[in-house]
């Protein structure tokens, strides 16, 4: 299995523009995870899906970000518009529920960089 | 979720076993106890978790007081590689999939 896939792994935009950041799960997979890491804040979850449906979101910093799962396959995190303090590195997991492990598998990350 | 208390930094010799320690003392009855690393620029990776009974897995040992209020992650012989952030976090199982909550870690420092 070739893991969580994140793309891009680098992202560098200005101030104002929106920014997509993609991942794929890990096949068979039924809940995927959203983290931002920063220095200042750390590893924080900003939401997770079950089933492709959005079961917790309180970690959404606020209305410029969203994120959507369209199929078990595929996941956006979007960020319009992007803002300076949104640079950080956003890491995308991914479990399996009901065999008997609940761990999570984190993909390489995306480093985004607003200037 | 319980919150735990690590120091926020250790190193051992390459080929000695590290033990990190884990402060849990608010810990409930039905949370477990969780170890995720993070290698520089990496995404976190599981190690292991366990709820009351030592467990041993092919990366580590975990051993859990009788108490339950703290624990300790054992690599027993650290190599260069195993440089990185440990989390221990403390969570319920039901639902399985409920939030991980990450702290700030000890960092582990191998030493030549």
């Amino acid at each position: 299995d070739a893991g969580v896939i994140q793309s891009p792994r680098h992202e560098v935009t200005e101030m104002g523009q929106e920014v997509t950041l993609r991942c794929k799960p890990i096949s068979g997979h039924d809940y995927l995870f959203w983290y931002r890491q920063t220095m200042m804040r750390g590893l924080e979850l900003l939401i997770y899906f079950n089933n492709n449906v959005p079961i917790d979101d309180s970690g959404m910093p606020e209305d410029r970000f969203s994120a959507k799962m369209p199929n078990a396959s595929f996941s956006t995190l979007k960020i319009q518009p992007s803002e300076p303090r949104d640079s950080a590195v956003y890491f995308c997991a991914s479990s399996e529920q009901g065999a008997g492990t609940d761990t999570q598998y984190f993909g390489p990350g995306t480093r985004l960089t607003v200037l | 979720d319980a919150k735990t208390t690590q120091p926020p930094s250790m190193d051992c010799a390459e080929g000695r076993a590290a033990n990190l320690p884990c402060n849990h003392s608010t810990i409930s009855g039905n949370e477990y106890v969780y170890w995720y690393r993070q290698i520089h620029s990496q995404g976190p990776q599981y190690i292991i978790h366990g709820l009351k009974n030592n467990e041993t897995n092919e990366m580590a040992s975990l051993i859990i007081t009788e108490d339950r209020k703290s624990s300790t992650l054992i690599l027993p012989h650290a190599t260069l590689r195993d440089t990185a952030v440990y989390y221990c976090i403390v969570r319920v199982r039901a639902g399985a999939n409920s939030k991980l909550t990450f702290g700030k870690g000890i960092t582990l420092s191998v030493r030549p």
